[in-house]
């Protein structure tokens, strides 16, 4: 069966460092990968979606990046954190895009910016 | 282009009361339609879903009808417990725009003992 992994869970970071989360697909192969934030009280927002390796789509400029270095690893990153970029992040993989079955979610990390 | 309407909440209940959270739809093709549940603190779980319409998904007591007619998704359940309460989202892919998928904003339900 197919697995998500996403970490850290919660993470606190001061404005201006860097940031790193990763994500990780298990059981499966090619999969579309996506990163979403979810700010307090608020839905979700598409940041990032890939199709393949080394395929990234940005859908919201800011200073967040990601990269897809291995098939089934998808990383979220920022040279410089800003205060705004606190928030709930969700990464997903799906077969082929949303279709008839979804999305799976990571678990989520908790990012806090202070 | 397609989207998704969801009713705003927070929603209250009292335990054991009957729940609907409204959802609409626009799109242009025939979407596949889906409810995803989140728990505090944790990411989203697929919570049902319908692929045609006049489909009926159903899970945990949860159910939502695809009403082509109306377009729209609606979530109901009988008897709401505690353990339900959780913030909702109303989904949407479309083959015709790419299989993307496209959220609702989100309820929140909070059910009282």
């Amino acid at each position: 069966s197919q697995t998500i992994h996403q970490w850290p869970a919660t993470l606190v970071q001061p404005v201006g460092s860097p940031l790193s989360l990763e994500c990780t697909v298990e059981g499966t192969s090619n999969p579309n990968l996506y990163w979403y934030r979810q700010a307090a009280g608020r839905g979700l927002q598409l940041l990032f979606y890939s199709v393949g390796i080394g395929q990234i789509s940005s859908e919201v400029p800011q200073n967040l990046s990601a990269s897809r270095p291995q098939d089934r690893q998808f990383i979220l990153s920022s040279k410089k954190l800003l205060l705004s970029d606190s928030g709930f992040y969700l990464c997903a993989w799906s077969r082929g895009g949303a279709g008839q079955n979804g999305y799976t979610f990571g678990s989520g990390t908790r990012l806090t910016v202070v | 282009g397609d989207s998704v309407t969801q009713m705003e909440g927070p929603v209250t209940l009292s335990e054991e009361a009957f729940l609907t959270i409204n959802c609409t739809y626009t799109a242009t093709g025939y979407p596949s339609l889906f409810w995803y549940v989140q728990y505090p603190g944790e990411g989203l779980q697929l919570l049902l879903k319908a692929t045609k319409a006049d489909d009926k998904g159903s899970n945990k007591g949860f159910e939502a009808t695809y009403r082509k007619e109306t377009t729209s998704f609606h979530l109901e359940k009988g008897s709401v417990q505690v353990s339900d309460s959780a913030v909702y989202f109303c989904a949407l892919s479309d083959l015709n725009t790419g299989n993307q998928f496209y959220f609702g904003t989100g309820t929140s339900l909070t059910v009282i003992p």
